[in-house]
């Protein structure tokens, strides 16, 4: 089966531009994770999908990060606008509602400068 | 505040030895306990999966340990090699379906 699939994969944008992340998860997994790993930390969870449906948000930094889940499928993550403490690599994962872990994409490594 | 600890930043051993990679968590209580594989410039790839009544957990060389008293986990890998080379992420997971990472070990096992 396709694996998680994450894109861009490299994303370089100004402070105060807005930019979209897409997520394709794995053909049947009800639970799409969006992560995020800044410089120098630990991989933190920012919010949880459950088909269209936000489980948990309470990851999400502040106002300026927007997810959305079409239809339970692909998930966008929109920043904006991006500031220079939102660089990092922005983790996309899903798993089957009974599964028995994560299926991580490759992930967006986001610079805003 | 919960905080997961993984020993040493770095760990270095012989080809053919056991590596024993250890994940102590304070304030917190677990549900299940993962253990993921990073290389660089790529997501975390899962490997194993413990509960919390679950003492021992083995895949091919792999095992894992969950002590809910210590609160601790140990990976091993066995018959060590150069591949097994990576960064290896403890995450820790409750009722809420998300997880909670270390901030990793980084293992280099050499020729």
């Amino acid at each position: 089966e396709a694996g998680v699939t994450q894109f861009p994969s490299h994303s370089v944008i100004e402070k105060g531009q807005t930019v979209t992340l897409r997520c394709d998860p794995i053909s049947g997994h009800d639970n799409l994770y969006w992560y995020r790993r800044v410089m120098g930390k630990e991989i933190k969870f920012l919010l949880h999908f459950v088909k269209e449906s936000k489980q948990d948000e309470s990851g999400m930094p502040n106002n300026r990060f927007l997810a959305e889940r079409t239809g339970g499928t692909y998930s966008t993550l929109k920043v904006q606008p991006a500031e220079l403490e939102d660089s990092g690599v922005y983790f996309c994962a899903s798993s089957h509602s009974r599964g028995n872990g994560y299926t991580f994409g490759s992930g967006t490594r986001l610079t805003v400068v | 505040s919960q905080k997961i600890e993984q020993n040493s930043e770095a760990l270095n051993i012989q080809e053919g030895k056991t590596a024993t990679l250890t994940c102590n968590y304070t304030n917190y209580s677990p549900a299940y306990l993962q253990w993921y594989r990073q290389d660089p410039g790529r997501g975390p790839v899962f490997l194993l999966l413990i509960r919390e009544n679950e003492k021992e957990k083995r895949k091919e060389r792999l095992k894992v340990t969950f002590d809910t008293t210590l609160k601790q986990s140990l990976f091993h890998i066995t018959a060590s090699q150069p591949a097994d080379s990576a960064t290896y992420l403890c995450a820790l997971g409750g009722s809420a379906r998300q997880l909670t990472f270390g901030s990793g070990t980084q293992l280099t096992v050499l020729p």
